[in-house]
């Protein structure tokens, strides 16, 4: 079973620290991403990364930064945290198309950020 | 970004009947997905559709790929009350390396 790892479930912060979600897949996937879901809002997607190294920005960047050093690890970074960004985090991976289980993409189980 | 539009927001009823659920956009998409989320968990994939009209069931769970390639339904017979969550639709555009466009979901709630 895929399986996709994120390092905490529930994280209290204050305004204006720097804040890191991590996220690890052991299924070897190229592809990682990190979603914020918001009541009413569904999920919004913040950067993706196709490789190593590499990164995109998805539809909301601002206020957030990735890191991919490795295959299997792809960190959310909030340079400075702020209360609008307390949400519901969610990590993915999957593989490109064409290179079978075509675009599925295997969610963590989330994180549970409240900054104050 | 684009947004799938999904409906109903939310439902409730009562044990035993039978759900529907659907997402439609105004762009074709070669690949759909249905995902369920538990109340503090993340997605949790129940169906994968590739092909215009595919028709594909999983369990008392049925979804099928519009053959317009522009919407998809999901159906749960029976429903019980482990079904309680939200329901997610995502597509795939053609050429778009892996992305996904979400649905902003369905909620089911289940009276036992």
């Amino acid at each position: 079973d895929v399986k996709v790892t994120q390092s905490s479930r529930y994280l209290v912060k204050r305004t204006g620290e720097k804040v890191f979600l991590e996220c690890v897949q052991d299924m070897d996937h190229e592809n990682m991403f990190w979603y914020r879901q918001d009541p009413g809002l569904g999920l919004r997607l913040i950067y993706f990364s196709y490789d190593v190294k590499m990164k995109e920005k998805g539809d909301i960047p601002e206020g957030y930064s990735v890191s991919r050093e490795k295959k299997e690890r792809f960190s959310l970074i909030l340079e400075s945290a702020s209360t609008n960004q307390t949400s519901m985090y969610l990590c993915a991976s999957g593989q490109p198309g064409g290179s079978g289980g075509e675009n599925i993409q295997y969610f963590g189980a989330g994180t549970r950020l409240s900054v104050l | 970004g684009q947004q799938l539009n999904q409906s109903p927001q939310s439902m409730f009823i009562q044990e035993g009947e039978d759900v529907s659920m659907n997402c439609t956009s105004s762009s074709i998409f070669n690949t759909w997905l249905w995902y369920k989320q538990d109340p503090g968990e993340g997605p949790v994939l129940l169906i994968a559709l590739y092909k215009a009209g595919e028709l594909t069931s999983n369990g008392r769970l049925t979804a099928q790929f519009g053959i317009t390639r522009k919407d998809s339904f999901l159906n749960i017979s029976a429903s019980i009350p482990s079904d309680v969550g939200i329901y997610f639709c995502a597509g795939q555009r053609r050429g778009s390396q892996g992305n996904l466009i979400f649905g902003k979901g369905t909620k089911l709630s289940v009276k036992p």
